[in-house]
């Protein structure tokens, strides 16, 4: 079964400031996606940016771009130019190419300070 | 406009009852899931539908009962609710049609249950 750790329970970063969230998963498929979700208190899911596994170049999403290390099987997040609305929790998730199903890690608490 | 919708969005309720949880999509999607999110934050995936058809049932106790009217519609009807079901249920959609690699999740607002 695919699993996904977050070990990182809690991060805090100053304004403006980049912080990096670690994420690895474990699977024996060699295509497969991956996300990064946020959940600001409203809880509702907001997907951040995604990763096709077949994909060599990290995806990027304006502030928000991945290193994705295939081999190592690591998934990290990194915020540039951190702003106050990007606290939350944030989720890293893997879903098989038949998308039947989202695997979530533990999730990180991401504070900004001002 | 509302891609993904459920009702009601908070829900208290005493122990033994039976109560549902509705969630509807507009987004044409093939496929609909239920995930349960607990006090830790965890979340995990409870059922998935592919056009009226369940295709994932993650040992998930047989008084939580999903139900699909039609495609856009996904409900979740549980029986004789415990403290333990208190969480935050979400519903979700997806495309499902592989060849699109459209394979993005879009959630709904969630509905927070509290059994007392």
């Amino acid at each position: 079964a695919q699993t996904v750790t977050q070990s990182q329970p809690e991060m805090s970063v100053q304004e403006a400031e980049t912080v990096t969230l670690s994420c690895t998963y474990d699977t024996s498929e060699s295509d497969y996606y991956l996300f990064w979700y946020k959940q600001p208190p409203s809880r509702q899911m907001i997907l951040v940016i995604r990763q096709e596994a077949y994909k060599q170049q990290n995806a990027t999403e304006n502030r928000f771009s991945v290193n994705f290390q295939k081999a190592a099987k690591s998934f990290s997040l990194k915020i540039s130019d951190s702003q106050l609305g990007d606290a939350a929790m944030y989720f890293c998730a893997y879903s098989d190419t038949s998308g039947s199903r989202l695997t979530f890690g533990e999730g990180t608490q991401l504070t900004v300070n001002p | 406009d509302t891609a993904v919708s459920q009702t009601p969005k908070y829900l208290v309720t005493q122990m033994g009852n039976d109560k549902s949880i509705k969630c509807e999509q507009n987004l044409g999607h093939d496929t609909m899931y239920w995930y349960k999110q607990d006090s830790k934050k965890f979340l995990k995936i409870m059922f998935s539908y592919n056009n009226k058809e369940l295709i994932i049932n993650e040992t998930v106790p047989n008084r939580f009962s999903p139900k699909s009217p039609d495609k856009a519609h996904l409900n979740l009807h549980i029986n004789s609710l415990e403290l333990g079901d208190s969480a935050v249920y979400f519903c979700a959609s997806t495309r499902g049609d592989i060849p699109d690699h459209d394979y993005e999740q879009y959630f709904g607002p969630g509905t927070r249950l509290t059994v007392t």
